[in-house]
């Protein structure tokens, strides 16, 4: 089973909001990353948690912080986003850290900010 | 920087006809590399991974990776108009994967 979960499926917030994005998987891998992906765009790497290290895009805004409870769990809180952040955001986990492993998406996260 | 291209397309084939998607990489070290499908709106999907030589085939889904000319290939036999999609290549690298810019793949009934 390659299932990826994500929650919420679509989300719109304002600018002075803060929110959380969850992902869950229940392959046990040990890797989990947050992409962000633009229309017409390739997805866009912002973290990545392996084996419960965290390895961050040093291009990804303070506005983003991601959280991992757990080996299945991966939040991604939100707080004063801005309307160039409205994007699809998703969630991929793969087998373990190191980029060889091939990584399975959730389904999104459509997100607005207005 | 490594880099994966990609022709963006559209590609256009007739339904029943082979669509063939090409990818170049940079990075001459690379060992592995996959194909993602993504349909408007949704994720991308996985939908085959190739690390030797040569051509895996999957169903109606044929990968071909030459090394050598740092190329890889997607073949999709019988096209069918639900392959129309977005295909992504993508190579790793030690702390993530580079994804191409993706070729929109068109299949005409």
């Amino acid at each position: 089973d390659t299932e990826v979960t994500q929650t919420p499926k679509h989300l719109v917030m304002g600018m002075t909001n803060k929110k959380s994005l969850k992902c869950e998987q229940h392959m046990g891998h040990r890797a989990m990353y947050w992409y962000k992906q633009k229309a017409k765009k390739p997805p866009e790497l912002m973290f990545v948690y392996s084996y419960e290290k965290l390895s961050i895009n040093e291009s990804v805004p303070s506005r983003f912080s991601p959280e991992c409870p757990n080996s299945s769990l991966l939040n991604l809180h939100l707080h004063a986003l801005q309307p160039e952040d409205s994007a699809l955001y998703l969630c991929a986990s793969s087998t373990a850290g190191g980029s060889s492993y091939e990584q399975y998406f959730g389904p999104g996260t459509r997100l607005t900010v207005t | 920087q490594k880099e994966v291209e990609q022709n963006s397309g559209p590609l256009s084939v007739p339904e029943g006809a082979i669509a063939s998607l090409n990818c170049t990489y940079s990075d001459r070290g690379s060992q592995s590399f996959f194909w993602y499908r993504q349909y408007s709106g949704k994720s991308p999907e996985l939908i085959m991974f190739i690390y030797s030589n040569g051509d895996k085939e999957d169903g109606r889904f044929t990968a071909q990776l030459n090394k050598a000319s740092q190329y890889v290939s997607l073949l999709i036999r019988d096209s069918q108009p639900s392959d129309s999609a977005t295909y992504l290549c993508a190579v790793p690298s030690p702390d993530k994967i580079i994804f191409g810019k993706g070729t929109r793949l068109h299949i005409l009934p």
